[in-house]
């Protein structure tokens, strides 16, 4: 089984519609993160967070919202999606602590999104 | 100004051969890391590898080394013994500590390896 998984893996959706982008990992790490990576453009950084009580804002976090419902899931939300949110969009994790400088990310496989 | 260089929009590597992908950076915080990502023409975001700023050896992970010249501000990629699989576009990034999570990307290299 893939470490971290994505739902749904491809979705259309319509201006206006909310829709949950969902994610969960076996890894057991503490930190997950959703980016937004448009055409030829690396990766923006939507939210983060370093355990269930803990979840922060990214560069790019408007129109966004998140819920790490458990360690192993953290689910991006667009409240009212508009097509300028159309983009391939990650989940990842990081096995990093704040005493240990080695890292190592596992990225889902995406979700394309195109909001009409 | 650009944190995250990379000048080689495109490069080609016959198999077997060594390839080194380039990056340069910029940043004035003391503590940072580099990062090294791999996205196929399938779309996935494969991470390869990570280097601390503070790390006094080059990273490695199988065939990949990072060529980590601090004075320089570069962190180049290194693939040895290249294969097929291996093409794909790169993405040199930069988190710096002092700041939130957010990473600063380049705008990649896509490389082609020939059989």
């Amino acid at each position: 089984d893939a470490d971290v998984t994505q739902t749904p893996r491809n979705r259309i959706t319509k201006t206006g519609k909310r829709i949950m982008l969902e994610c969960s990992q076996t890894k057991g790490h503490d930190r997950m993160y959703w980016y937004r990576q448009d055409p030829g453009l690396g990766l923006r950084l939507i939210y983060y967070s370093f355990d269930v009580k803990d979840i922060n804002k990214g560069e790019i976090s408007d129109g966004y919202s998140v819920s790490r419902q458990a360690q192993a899931k953290f689910s991006l939300s667009l409240e009212s999606a508009i097509p300028n949110q159309t983009a391939l969009y990650f989940c990842a994790t990081s096995d990093r602590t704040y005493s240990d400088s080695q890292e190592t990310q596992y990225f889902g496989p995406g979700t394309r999104l195109l909001v009409l | 100004a650009q944190k995250i260089t990379q000048t080689q929009p495109g490069m080609f590597v016959q198999e077997k051969e060594a390839v080194t992908l380039d990056c340069t950076y910029d940043t004035s915080d003391p503590s940072y890391g580099l990062f090294w990502y791999k996205q196929p023409s399938s779309g996935e975001m494969i991470f390869l590898i990570y280097q601390g700023s503070y790390d006094q050896q080059n990273a490695t992970e199988g065939r990949y080394s990072l060529n980590f010249q601090k004075a320089r501000k570069s962190a180049n990629l290194v693939i040895s013994a290249s294969q097929l699989g291996d093409s794909a576009m790169y993405f040199c990034a930069m988190r710096e500590e002092g700041g939130s999570e957010k990473l600063v990307f380049g705008k990649g290299t896509k490389l082609t390896v020939n059989p």
